[in-house]
């Protein structure tokens, strides 16, 4: 069955340095999504992305945030400046199609961030 | 800012029990859908219900979205240990989900 998977697993950094989360969604998917879960709270929305653009980001997702889809498979969210309040499980998502679907999200494995 | 509060918010259990919990919000949303997720792991979904009043199995799990959709709730049936994870539903706000609170059970042997 097809699956969400990330990479890494788990990220340590240091403080203020810069990181690199990857995503690869389902194939068939068109819709790509970044939560995250600091740990014992709930899973929050970071930002969608279709079509080669930002659809929607929440007020976490600030200037340090950045998407991208560098090729037909991969999704990458990118923290420019990482603060010790970046600590958290990262969560990609990714979904087929709008329309009567009533917008099922898959999610992947997660990768651990830990910044020190 | 519309809220998905469960509860309860934590449940011990022993094997063969029966067992509900609630995801309720004052907003009316077109979906919810239930997730379990394990430690250390990404939500998994089991369900999503769309249509006020209806009742969704999955083996020993019963959904049912309220006939307003504002709420909806989980029955687990003679629960066993490998039920034991956190239960999350999630309703669609615009394109994004919105995440309830969350409910850890822990079913004992």
């Amino acid at each position: 069955e097809p699956e969400v998977t990330q990479t890494p697993s788990h990220q340590v950094t240091q403080m203020g340095q810069e990181v690199i989360l990857r995503c690869v969604p389902i194939s068939n998917h068109l819709y790509f999504y970044w939560y995250r879960q600091i740990l014992g709270q709930k899973v929050e929305f970071l930002v969608s992305f279709y079509n080669n653009e930002i659809s929607e980001k929440s007020e976490i997702f600030d200037d340090q945030f950045s998407v991208e889809r560098p090729d037909g498979s991969n999704f990458t969210l990118k923290i420019r400046s990482t603060k010790l309040e970046d600590s958290a499980m990262y969560f990609c998502a990714s979904r087929f199609s709008p329309g009567t679907t009533p917008n099922e999200q898959f999610f992947g494995p997660g990768t651990r961030l830990t910044v020190l | 800012t519309q809220l998905l509060e469960q509860s309860p918010q934590f449940l011990s259990i022993q094997e063969g029990e029966n067992l509900t919990v609630y995801c309720n919000s004052s907003s009316v949303f077109s979906s919810l859908q239930w997730y379990r997720q394990e430690p250390g792991e990404g939500p998994v979904l089991l369900v999503t219900v769309v249509t006020g009043g209806e009742v969704k199995k999955l083996k020993r799990l019963t959904f049912q979205f309220g006939d307003a959709r504002k709420d909806s709730s989980l029955h687990i049936t003679a629960a066993q240990p490998g039920d034991t994870g956190l239960y999350l539903c999630a309703a669609r706000n615009t394109d994004k989900l919105i995440f309830g609170t969350g409910t850890r059970l822990q079913v004992f042997p």
